[in-house]
């Protein structure tokens, strides 16, 4: 079985901490993706990284950068943290080669920016 | 204009009862995916079911089915025999290949339909 696993479940921070979150896979992806979820907004894609040291902004980009060094690891990086930061995070990894391309989600990280 | 429209925020079902979640998508791609989704209270995102937009035959996967029609732009989930376990946030993706590379992977969701089954 693919695993997807995110660094912490919960984190809580202070107003322009540098926080960062991790995300590893198991299953040699070559994707992976960083979204955020909030109430009644879905997922949004905020970047992924289709191989390493390879990085494409999605569709919220500001306010994160990300970090791809090796293949199974992915790291999002929220470099001045915000209230409006506050959200859930979500981290995902697909198969390039699948037929249906389907792609594998972590446990997430609630985060809360004080 | 949203690319996956799920029009129901919240539904109810009978334990045991069929229920349809509605999705309808937007694109001009000939090629394109759409998946379903369920996300628990735990926050997980569970891969339910998959179409394909050249697939002939609509997906099932056990209780889950996905009723496909084209020509409507829409793919809604149907679950049968509905379980208290399937209380749940369900979300419909798609996937475009509008352009090459890395953007094909890439999958847009819909706000999510809150199901719950009532015993």
């Amino acid at each position: 079985d693919v695993k997807v696993t995110q660094s912490s479940r919960y984190l809580v921070k202070r107003t322009g901490e540098k926080v960062f979150l991790e995300c590893v896979q198991d299953m040699d992806h070559e994707n992976m993706f960083w979204y955020r979820q909030d109430p009644g907004l879905g997922l949004r894609l905020i970047y992924f990284s289709y191989d390493v040291k390879m990085k494409e902004k999605g569709d919220i980009p500001e306010g994160y950068s990300v970090s791809r060094e090796k293949k199974e690891r992915f790291s999002l990086i929220l470099e001045s943290a915000s209230t409006n930061q506050t959200s859930m995070y979500l981290c995902a990894s697909s198969l390039s080669r699948a037929s249906a391309n389907e792609q594998f989600f972590g446990p997430g990280t609630r985060l809360t920016v004080l | 204009a949203q690319k996956i429209t799920q029009t129901q925020p919240g539904m109810f079902v009978q334990e045991k009862e069929a229920v349809t979640l509605d999705c309808t998508y937007d694109t001009s791609d000939q090629s394109y995916g759409l998946f379903w989704y369920k996300q628990p209270s735990s926050g997980e995102m569970i891969f339910l079911i998959y179409q394909g937009s050249y697939d002939e035959q609509n997906a099932t996967e056990g209780r889950y089915s996905l009723n496909f029609q084209k020509a409507r732009k829409s793919a809604n989930l149907v679950i049968s025999a509905s379980q208290l376990g399937d209380s749940a946030m369900y979300f419909c993706a798609m996937r475009e290949a509008g352009y090459s590379g890395a953007g094909s992977y890439q999958l847009t969701f819909g706000k999510g339909t809150k199901l719950s089954v009532i015993p």
